[in-house]
């Protein structure tokens, strides 16, 4: 069975970083896109960023663009993602997600309060 | 960006009764690759989300066959063909057509 299990979320003040990982299991990690999803306190959900298999195409929400960086290491089964210069408006339970137009497995969640 | 409108914003329903939710994009889902990447994902109290369905109408495995999805283009419907207790937690509609992806605000079924 396909499991994403993130790590990594805390409580930060403003301006810090934090960094997040997902690592995966019961599938070939590196045959698929994956995606960082995030939702806010009582609100829907938000796309984050995405990466291709290879790392080579990576594409981020405007809003976390030159201040969060997606990464991989498909030997290690595991994403990433670089948070740098949190805001309050960052604070959410990040889902590490697989695919990139078809998200069909999703992590349970790792929570980040900028605060 | 591509929006996506959903409706109602909340939804009543009696137990066994049907239930539609409607998701209208502001430009077509059909991808170049003549794919058209909508998915649905129910999110129970508490819960991860889930995902439902995709590619606008495909049920994931082990998805109860009272959910069903149509539609193509910008115009999008789940249905639920008898509402059940564990039916009740919100539900989005997400497109993977365009950059940025993106989210429907979302509809809570909630029992009446």
């Amino acid at each position: 069975e396909a499991q994403l299990v993130e790590s990594g979320g805390g409580l930060v003040q403003p301006g810090g970083s934090l960094r997040l990982s997902c690592v995966a299991s019961g599938f070939s990690f590196s045959s698929y896109w994956m995606t960082w999803m995030r939702q806010g306190p009582g609100k829907g959900l938000e796309w984050v960023a995405s990466m291709r298999q290879d790392g080579g195409e990576r594409y981020y929400v405007d809003s976390v663009k030159g201040r969060f960086t997606i990464s991989r290491d498909n030997a290690k089964d595991a994403l990433y993602l670089q948070m740098n210069s949190l805001r309050a408006e960052d604070t959410a339970v990040y889902y590490c997600v697989r695919g990139r137009s078809n998200m069909d497995v999703w992590g349970q969640g790792t929570t980040v309060t900028v605060s | 960006d591509v929006v996506l409108t959903q409706s109602p914003l909340s939804l009543p329903v009696t137990l066994g009764q049907p239930a539609s939710i409607s998701c209208r994009s502001s430009r077509s889902l059909v991808h170049s690759d003549g794919n058209t990447y909508l998915n649905w994902f129910q999110q129970r109290p508490g819960q991860s989300p889930r995902r439902l369905l995709y590619y606008g109408s495909k049920r994931d495995s082990g998805v109860p066959e009272r959910f069903s999805g149509s539609g193509s283009g910008t115009e999008f419907t789940l249905r639920i063909s008898g509402v059940e207790a564990e039916d009740v937690g919100v539900y989005y509609c997400m497109q993977g057509t365009h950059w940025p992806l993106t989210f429907g605000g979302g509809t809570t079924v909630e029992i009446k």
